[in-house]
């Protein structure tokens, strides 16, 4: 029963490298979210998705882009990171329809540092 | 656009005491939900407790209760005999409706339990 998993847990980058961060998820969730969380800052919502092929930009989009292309997966790439996008990143998924219970599914997070 | 204000960056409560954390938000919607998470040093987002605003009565779960007060528009948690286990950082959060289902967050209070 894996729920969300992010892909790594863990990741040190070079200012103008870019990466790609993975969220999987088995419960067949149309909605899926990307997330970062800064110091004093709580979660700010970076990308979303209300399923598969479809992507929108949330509250903090630059310097990030997303591709849902399988219903189970959400890729958040980073093309020339930035110092400024060190963060702990939060993947989320949720069901179509009405709230039953638990809105949205978390993954572990992703520790990013750019150096 | 709706927001969500926690103005208490850190607390602290007793063990076996009572501690109340703060949650106003602000929305122009009559229907949506109020969450609270929890998130210990394992960085997981755990969810603590919800409220439906059609409801009237107050959530409880277990020695966490919420006092909901629509027209004033405050959520706030209230946690009895407080336990070691209860210290973490905890983030109030509104869910907005209109086919995205998306959480906006608090900056988040730090709740520390001091034996």
């Amino acid at each position: 029963n894996a729920g969300v998993t992010q892909t790594p847990k863990f990741r040190v980058l070079k200012t103008g490298q870019s990466m790609t961060l993975l969220c999987a998820q088995d419960m067949n969730h149309e909605y899926m979210y990307w997330y970062r969380q800064d110091p004093g800052m709580g979660l700010r919502l970076i990308h979303y998705s209300v399923g598969e092929g479809t992507t929108a930009k949330g509250e903090v989009p630059d310097g990030y882009n997303v591709s849902r292309l399988k219903k189970q997966n959400f890729l958040l790439g980073l093309e020339s990171a930035a110092p400024s996008q060190t963060s702990v990143y939060f993947c989320a998924s949720s069901p179509l329809g009405r709230v039953d219970g638990q809105p949205q599914h978390f993954g572990d997070g992703t520790r990013l540092s750019i150096l | 656009a709706q927001t969500v204000t926690q103005s208490q960056p850190e607390m602290s409560v007793q063990e076996a005491e009572t501690v109340t954390l703060s949650c106003t938000y602000d929305t122009s919607e009559s229907d949506y939900y109020l969450f609270w998470y929890k998130q210990p040093p394992s960085r997981q987002m755990i969810l603590v407790i919800r409220q439906e605003a059609y409801k009237q009565q107050n959530a409880t779960e277990n020695r966490f209760s919420v006092n909901f007060q629509k027209a004033a528009k405050s959520f706030s948690l209230k946690i009895s005999d407080s336990q070691l286990g209860d210290a973490a950082m905890y983030f109030c959060a509104f869910l907005t409706q209109g086919g995205s289902e998306k959480l906006v967050f608090g900056k988040g209070t730090k709740l520390t339990v001091n034996p």
